[in-house]
């Protein structure tokens, strides 16, 4: 049975450009979860999606979206990279109510130079 | 807003416990999450407490008392694989805030 996955796993992009992650979740999760982790610290929260509905957002620049698919899949997109975007970005997937734990993806390393 | 403290570092012989603490002040609670997470890759499920009192798995064991917004996170008989950092996440609705991590060292 299939973890939860994300691609790609590294990425360099530069000052101002776009870029998408992705994320599948495990198969009968229907929650997708976002997170920021800079070198140093722990993961922080950008946005959780539960049935392609924006449940929360974290303390991040409008810069950031998320959208969760049909198939319960999941982008988040950021533009107008910075060179303080440069963090490894975590997918976790969740039943809904988060306290049967949540998986954590392998994560995206984004570098931006 | 999210408080969530605990040691940066904490070095320990291989074979010996250690035990890692994390406090929190929190606007909310639905349990603490410990989670191990080796350099670069993702953070992997250690335990959950919602209750207070001690839950064992295997080498790992995990505290809570709510009263005082404590927890830890014990280690015994430390193997060299366990060098990682360790996470501790507070549960808010559907939200993980996280401390900043424990650095493991186990040395030989």
């Amino acid at each position: 049975d299939a973890g939860v996955t994300q691609s790609p796993t590294h990425l360099i992009k530069t000052r101002g450009q776009h870029v998408t992650l992705r994320c599948s979740p495990i198969s009968g999760h229907k929650s997708v979860s976002w997170y920021q982790q800079v070198l140093g610290q722990g993961p922080q929260f950008i946005f959780q999606y539960y049935e392609k509905e924006e449940r929360g957002r974290g303390n991040f620049p409008d810069r950031f979206s998320a959208r969760q698919f049909p198939n319960y899949s999941s982008e988040l997109n950021v533009n107008a990279l910075l060179l303080g975007d440069s963090a490894l970005y975590l997918c976790a997937s969740s039943l809904p109510q988060g306290s049967y734990g949540y998986t954590f993806g392998s994560g995206t390393r984004l570098t931006v130079v | 807003g999210q408080n969530i403290d605990q040691p940066t570092e904490m070095t320990a012989t291989e074979g010996a416990i250690v035990q890692i603490n994390c406090t929190y002040q929190t606007s909310g609670f639905n349990g603490l999450f410990w989670y191990q997470q080796h350099a670069g890759e993702a953070p992997t499920f250690l335990s959950y407490n919602v209750l207070d009192g001690l839950e064992e798995k295997g080498r790992f064991s995990s505290f809570l008392s709510r009263s005082k917004g404590y927890s830890y996170l014990l280690l015994k008989e430390l193997q060299m694989k366990d060098s990682a950092s360790y996470l501790c996440a507070v549960l808010n609705d559907y939200k993980l805030s996280f401390g900043a991590g424990t650095t493991v060292t186990v040395r030989a």
